[in-house]
């Protein structure tokens, strides 16, 4: 069975920290992986990947993608208040039977 | 440029009642994908529509059907609610074969 799972399921940090969070996935035909960030109710994108080994950089945050090892992780680097939110990953297939399933987040709280 | 709206923000109904919830994609966009999440779950795939067809469904009851209309505007409709429906539904949608979901902000539907 196809399965996205994300771990740690929360995480509470300090301002500053870095913090990395995983995502591995089993799925057949494997087509990309997306990273969402959810904060009230609409997620908003961030990343998508589909090749192994090439980061994906947008300030503070940045993502790798394993295809080998079949998971991606999300960096984030200097964290504040503002990042705090579920992050959720999102792999997609060719095989027709969905186009993208889900992980159940993590959810990341940062104090000040 | 709009984004992907939803309509109504809230919704509130009683067992064995019916709901309709709305989604207009971004233009542009041809796909439609209607997503469930309730408290404490991840995303949930129900449907996914393209080009006015029903391409997937997830592993839902016939009661939670829909359909997309020519302007590709798609509605969702929950037959003979139940408590266990109470949940954010999010519609996303892309462009046909592209791979970024955009999401709305959500349809909040309370079932008591």
């Amino acid at each position: 069975e196809d399965k996205v799972v994300q771990s740690p399921l929360s995480l509470v940090v300090h301002e500053g920290d870095t913090v990395t969070l995983n995502c591995s996935y089993e799925v057949t035909n494997f087509r990309s992986l997306l990273w969402y960030k959810q904060e009230k109710k609409a997620p908003t994108f961030l990343f998508m990947l589909t090749s192994s080994g090439i980061e994906k950089k947008s300030g503070r945050l940045s993502s790798i993608l394993d295809k080998k090892e079949l998971f991606s992780i999300l960096n984030i680097t200097a964290t504040q208040t503002g990042d705090s939110a579920v992050y959720l990953c999102a792999v997609g297939s060719t095989s027709g039977t969905y186009k993208y399933i889900f992980g159940t987040g993590t959810r990341l709280k940062v104090l000040a | 440029e709009a984004g992907v709206t939803q309509s109504p923000t809230h919704l509130i109904k009683t067992r064995g009642q019916q709901a309709t919830l709305r989604c207009s994609p971004i233009s542009g966009h041809t796909s439609v994908y209607w997503y469930q999440q309730a408290l404490g779950l991840g995303l949930q795939f129900l449907l996914w529509y393209d080009e006015g067809e029903e391409r997937n469904r997830g592993n839902f009851p016939p009661r939670f059907s829909g359909r997309q209309f020519p302007n590709y505007s798609s509605e969702l409709n929950v037959n003979a609610l139940e408590l266990e429906d109470s949940a954010l539904y999010l519609c996303a949608s892309s462009q046909s074969g592209a791979n970024v979901l955009t999401f709305g902000a959500g349809s909040r539907l309370t079932v008591l």
